[in-house]
């Protein structure tokens, strides 16, 4: 079993839709952080959360440690959001990451 | 953003040669990450540097060694490539584990 799990594998929307994507863990962690990486293959950092919640423009993260459980959340979706969203994990030194979900928006 | 590059962004190479990939760093981020990318895998950490002339390996090590003798290079270099090392290779860097971390292009190596 992964020690990052993430959910679902692909997904698509249409235009305007809220998207949600999880994320759960099975590791003690110091930070969870949430990545982007659009068709070309670079990767952005898009969040570290410790604990409770943050916003960015139309993007949310949350999670919840007891539950080892973290969300990402798209709100007005846009095609432009279609990229593979990625989970990591701090464990000590390194960072442990899931396999992404792969997101598509269709106007 | 971050200053980071890599080089060469793509290669292609013969099994058995040796290939050494560059990252360069223009931010003095302390610490300094090789993964590698394959499809049906998340990136895996293949090596990484805690300072100068600091470094461990990660999950998937073998086959590679990294050198690391200022704060602004961190090489990684395969001695004797072979086909499996044929993968999408990204640096990154940050000032800590628990901190934002900032990622190369990505350099593609292609092993024949």
């Amino acid at each position: 079993k992964n020690e990052v799990e993430q959910s679902p594998q692909n997904l698509t929307a249409q235009e305007g839709e809220f998207i949600t994507i999880n994320c759960s863990y099975s590791v003690g962690i110091s930070a969870l952080h949430w990545l982007q990486q659009h068709p070309g293959g670079g990767i952005v950092s898009l969040f570290m959360l410790s604990s409770g919640k943050k916003k960015h423009g139309r993007l949310i993260a949350t999670i919840n440690i007891q539950e080892k459980h973290s969300s990402l959340h798209i709100t007005a979706s846009h095609p432009r959001d279609s990229a593979v969203y990625i989970c990591a994990v701090t464990d000590t030194d390194k960072l442990i990451f899931g396999t992404g979900t792969r997101l598509q928006v269709f106007p | 953003d971050a200053g980071i590059t890599q080089s060469p962004r793509h290669k292609v190479t013969e099994t058995g040669t040796p290939v050494t990939l560059r990252c360069h760093q223009t931010e003095n981020h302390r610490y300094m990450y090789w993964y590698r990318q394959d499809p049906g895998h998340g990136l895996r950490l293949i090596h990484y540097s805690y300072g100068v002339k600091d470094t461990d390996k990660g999950e998937v090590s073998d086959g590679y060694s990294v050198s690391r003798s200022k704060t602004e290079d961190f090489l990684l270099t395969l001695e004797s490539a072979t086909s499996s090392q044929t993968s999408v290779y990204f640096c990154a860097i940050g000032q800590g584990p628990d901190r934002e971390l900032f990622f190369g292009e990505g350099s593609r190596l292609t092993v024949l």
